[in-house]
């Protein structure tokens, strides 16, 4: 079936720094990707739309310039971290659909960050 | 502003049947999914309503009733490892996939 892989699993940065994440479809194309984060116990929620091929659509609240979305391929999305803080310590999950028909949506294994 | 609610926590035992209830208002209201969540792990998909009525996967059943704005997921023959949290999400209409969740039913199945 349809996978969506992501990379890193787990990741611990230094405040300050900035850390990826990559969100890629293996066996379809999405020319959307979503971008959740997930704090512990509570829910998902959605923090940005990525395009294929244009800026990314971000919720109220979520700092575009902080959480840097690429959406170069239709197979890869990426999330930058950028300056990271403790508070950005958190489960963030992309999910996609494939192009096209049905409305299956896929997600990713997750990455767990820690910011230290 | 779209949201879904849920209850928070549901008990039950091993081998008996246990309802989640979801209402939802959110506009572009495409279709209803239900995803089951165990601690540490992503989300992992269990079923999706797009019309009214039930929509049977083996243990795991989903209800929506469009006109209600309710939907529930109903767990049939519990065992230990249904224990998870359990969400429902809003599909919206012609955004590519995007979901909106709602805040989560912790089910604990008891021996």
């Amino acid at each position: 079936g349809a996978v969506v892989s992501q990379h890193p699993s787990r990741v611990i940065c230094k405040s300050g720094t900035s850390v990826k994440i990559e969100c890629r479809s293996l066996d379809f194309q999405a020319t959307t990707m979503f971008w959740y984060r997930q704090f512990p116990k509570q829910s998902l929620m959605l923090m940005a739309t990525s395009n294929e091929g244009s800026k990314a659509t971000y919720e109220q609240g979520v700092e575009k310039d902080k959480f840097l979305i690429n959406h170069a391929s239709l197979t890869l999305s990426t999330l930058t971290v950028t300056s990271a803080h403790p508070e950005d310590s958190s489960f963030y999950i992309c999910s996609a659909k494939p192009t096209g028909n049905g409305n299956t949506i896929y997600f990713g294994e997750g990455s767990w960050l820690t910011v230290v | 502003g779209q949201s879904l609610e849920q209850p928070s926590e549901v008990t039950a035992v091993e081998g008996a049947i246990v309802q989640i209830n979801c209402t939802y208002q959110t506009s572009g209201f495409y279709g209803l999914s239900w995803y089951q969540q165990h601690d540490g792990g992503a989300p992992t998909f269990l079923s999706y309503n797009a019309l009214d009525g039930l929509e049977e996967t083996g243990r795991f059943s989903s209800f929506l009733s469009r006109s209600d704005s309710y939907g529930y997921l109903l767990l049939q023959e519990l065992q230990m490892k249904d224990s998870a949290s359990y969400f429902c999400a809003a599909l919206l209409y012609n955004q590519g996939g995007k979901l909106i969740f709602g805040q989560g039913t912790e089910l604990s199945v008891k021996p």
